[in-house]
């Protein structure tokens, strides 16, 4: 299985602030997605094969990386972004998922 | 619009089984492999396995091989995710979510909790 390993597990930020989120795969990759998730919904679903932003996904967000390294950044962090973000690699099965990393007000 | 409503919560004790459901709607149902995702309290996501509505075709990581089972009904656009020999730590929300144009998953259910306890 490919482990996939999110830094930091949580961070406190104010509203304005850029942000950015680490996840390192334990083998080369070539798909990894990442998700929000806030406290009683389900995950959505933000960008996909690393830097494509899903349609109607503000663009505040984006993705890069390849191989191992992949960042999800928000430019300038909105009151609705505190939540709980996860990576996740589709390369090859199982589909294994980040710990997450939880995004709190400061 | 794409939705995927998933059936109401579960009790079992141990040693039981449960079969969740979630009903596909809103696109063309043989068309998206369907996923199931679980988390357990306050924990992260786990992918539990999936599988293709057209064939039936199903994939399951090593460790739900022997418990877990899903199947589909293409007439009423559902499928089912049986689990069985229920454990405490089976405790959780189980979601099931659809499979986009690429490897992601574009759209979730609201998720099932599923609580196993004596």
């Amino acid at each position: 299985d490919i482990q996939m390993t999110q830094s930091p597990s949580s961070l406190s930020a104010s509203v304005g602030d850029r942000v950015t989120i680490t996840c390192r795969a334990g083998q080369s990759i070539s798909y990894l997605n990442w998700y929000q998730q806030k406290p009683g919904q389900a995950p959505k679903l933000l960008i996909y094969a690393a830097s494509n932003l899903l349609s109607g996904v503000p663009s505040r967000f984006s993705g890069s990386g390849s191989g191992t390294d992949f960042t999800l950044t928000i430019s300038s962090l909105q009151p609705e972004d505190f939540a709980t973000y996860y990576c996740q690699q589709s390369y090859s099965t199982p589909w294994t998922f980040g710990q997450g990393t939880k995004v709190e007000i400061k | 619009q794409v939705q995927l409503v998933q059936s109401g919560a579960e009790v079992k004790e141990p040693g039981a089984s449960v079969k969740l459901s979630c009903k596909a709607s809103g696109y063309t149902f043989t068309t998206y492999y369907i996923h199931w995702v679980r988390q357990a309290p306050g924990q992260g996501l786990e992918w539990m396995g999936r599988i293709n509505p057209s064939g039936g075709y199903t994939n399951y990581p090593q460790k739900f091989q022997g418990r877990l089972t899903m199947t589909r009904d293409t007439s009423t656009t559902t499928v089912y995710m049986e689990l069985s020999n229920l454990r405490s730590e089976d405790t959780a929300v189980y979601f099931c979510a659809k499979r986009g144009s690429g490897s992601y998953l574009d759209h979730w259910g609201q998720g099932t909790l599923l609580t196993v306890s004596s």
